[in-house]
């Protein structure tokens, strides 16, 4: 079974630090472009940023941009978004996601990023 | 949002509603539009790819289509397991990234 499972989400004061992951199982992770996608609360679906297999070619949402590193492990199967500066607009549930034809397939079911003194 | 989709539709069981999703020549209109449905508490699920083609396992029920730079996706024979929210999105060409529109709050009545 394809899964996707974040973590390292938790409660963090304005211009700090976290690190999430993203744990992959069920498919050759090596083989697939990843993404992160957030959701504020009461808001919409944000996407926020994408890493090809090899992690030659990223792309972040201008809202994170200079602030936010994605990055990946495929020995490790694993996905990581590294966000610095944080603000409390970042405040989300993020989830990642396996890219395949630009759509995104499946989600992992979230981890919670609250950003507040 | 980059697409514009209406906040909320309703409808009753048995029914056929439709969402629309508006976007511009950047979007919509030179890539293909995926639709995603979302319950609060879990993963968000692909509804539709490509414009209109249905991951296995999703009803026949749901449709999608796509007319320059506006999709939409029907459900029909509606049922209460319906009620959630639901996102298009697409590549965005001048900004590098997807966009999403704001969502549509399905009520089954």
């Amino acid at each position: 079974e394809v899964q996707l499972v974040e973590s390292g989400g938790g409660l963090v004061q304005p211009g700090g630090s976290l690190r999430l992951s993203c744990a992959a199982s069920g498919f050759t992770f090596s083989y697939y472009h990843m993404t992160w996608v957030r959701q504020a609360p009461g808001k919409g679906l944000e996407w926020v940023s994408y890493i090809t297999d090899s992690s030659d070619t990223i792309y972040y949402a201008d809202s994170v941009k200079g602030r936010f590193t994605i990055s990946r492990d495929n020995a490790k199967n694993s996905l990581y978004l590294q966000m610095n500066s944080l603000r409390a607009e970042d405040t989300a549930v993020y989830y990642c996601a396996r890219v395949i034809s630009r759509r995104f397939d499946p989600w992992g079911q979230g981890t919670l990023v609250t950003i507040s003194s | 949002s980059v697409l514009t989709q209406p906040p909320s539709v309703s409808g009753t069981p048995g029914q056929r509603v439709t969402i629309s999703c508006s976007g511009s020549s950047s979007n919509i209109g030179r890539n293909t539009a995926n639709w995603y449905q979302h319950l609060p508490g879990t993963a968000p699920k692909v509804l539709i790819y490509s414009d209109g083609q249905r991951p296995s396992g999703v009803p026949d029920r749901f449709s999608g289509s796509k007319s320059g730079t506006s999709a939409s996706l029907a459900i029909s024979g509606l049922q209460s397991e319906d009620e959630a929210d639901y996102y298009c999105a697409a590549w965005d060409d001048s900004l590098n990234g997807w966009v999403f529109g704001g969502g549509t709050k399905l009520t089954v009545l």
